[in-house]
């Protein structure tokens, strides 16, 4: 079984740009999920998609981080206009069914440096 | 608030040395606590879940345990291939997220 796919691995950007970032769940997990971590500090909550509908949004830092899930398959969370306090490690996890009784699995991760 | 305090932030063992690391949570209605591995330039890999106190769990050289306040991963005899950082995080009943803690980073030298 494929684990959770997340491209790009790394990504260097300017203040300002425009960065996606794509996570490709396991096929048939309905629950997908987007978490950061900022250099020295604890892995945070993002969002959570069922199929195609976000859950919950509540650890969205502002409005220009934008995620969509096409279809309830992959899912892409985009950044504009990025600023320094952005960089960090976002990663994505999946999961069969809610509560953790099936286990969440991660991506290994995109690393997002803005300079 | 939920939290999570994982103690101590860095753990340095010699091969064969056993010893624990602790997480300590405060939520409201714990719905399972969880550990992870995690290697340099990679995801978080499931380890273990608890939900009730008491409740032991094992895998190898690891053992889980939970109480109503903390959580205990004891690594018996570790080998230099359990070195990695350990993360515990724990769901409320209320959302379907995980609220992680720092993370132990264990190194293990032969």
């Amino acid at each position: 079984e494929a684990g959770v796919t997340q491209f790009p691995s790394h990504s260097v950007i300017e203040k300002g740009q425009t960065v996606t970032l794509r996570c490709d769940p396991i096929s048939g997990h309905d629950n997908l999920y987007w978490y950061r971590r900022v250099m020295g500090k604890e892995i945070k909550f993002l969002l959570h998609f069922v199929k195609e509908s976000k859950q919950d949004e509540s650890g969205m830092p502002n409005n220009r981080f934008l995620a969509e899930r096409t279809g309830g398959t992959y899912s892409t969370l985009k950044v504009q206009p990025a600023e320094l306090e952005d960089s960090g490690v976002y990663f994505c996890a999946s999961s069969q069914g809610t509560g953790g009784y099936y286990g969440y699995t991660f991506g290994s991760g995109t690393r997002l440096t803005v300079v | 608030e939920d939290q999570v305090t994982q103690s101590p932030e860095a753990l340095r063992l010699q091969e064969g040395e056993s010893s624990s690391l602790n997480c300590s949570y405060t939520v409201s209605g714990l719905r399972g606590l969880f550990w992870y591995r995690q290697d340099p330039g990679k995801g978080p890999e499931f380890l273990f879940t608890l939900y009730s106190a008491g409740e032991e769990k094992e895998k190898e050289r690891l053992k889980a345990t939970l109480t109503k306040k903390e959580s205990f991963l004891h690594i018996t005899a570790p080998k230099p291939e359990d070195s990695a950082t350990y993360l515990c995080a724990v769901r409320n009943y209320n959302t379907d997220k995980l609220i992680f803690g720092t993370g132990t980073r264990l190194q293990v030298f032969p």
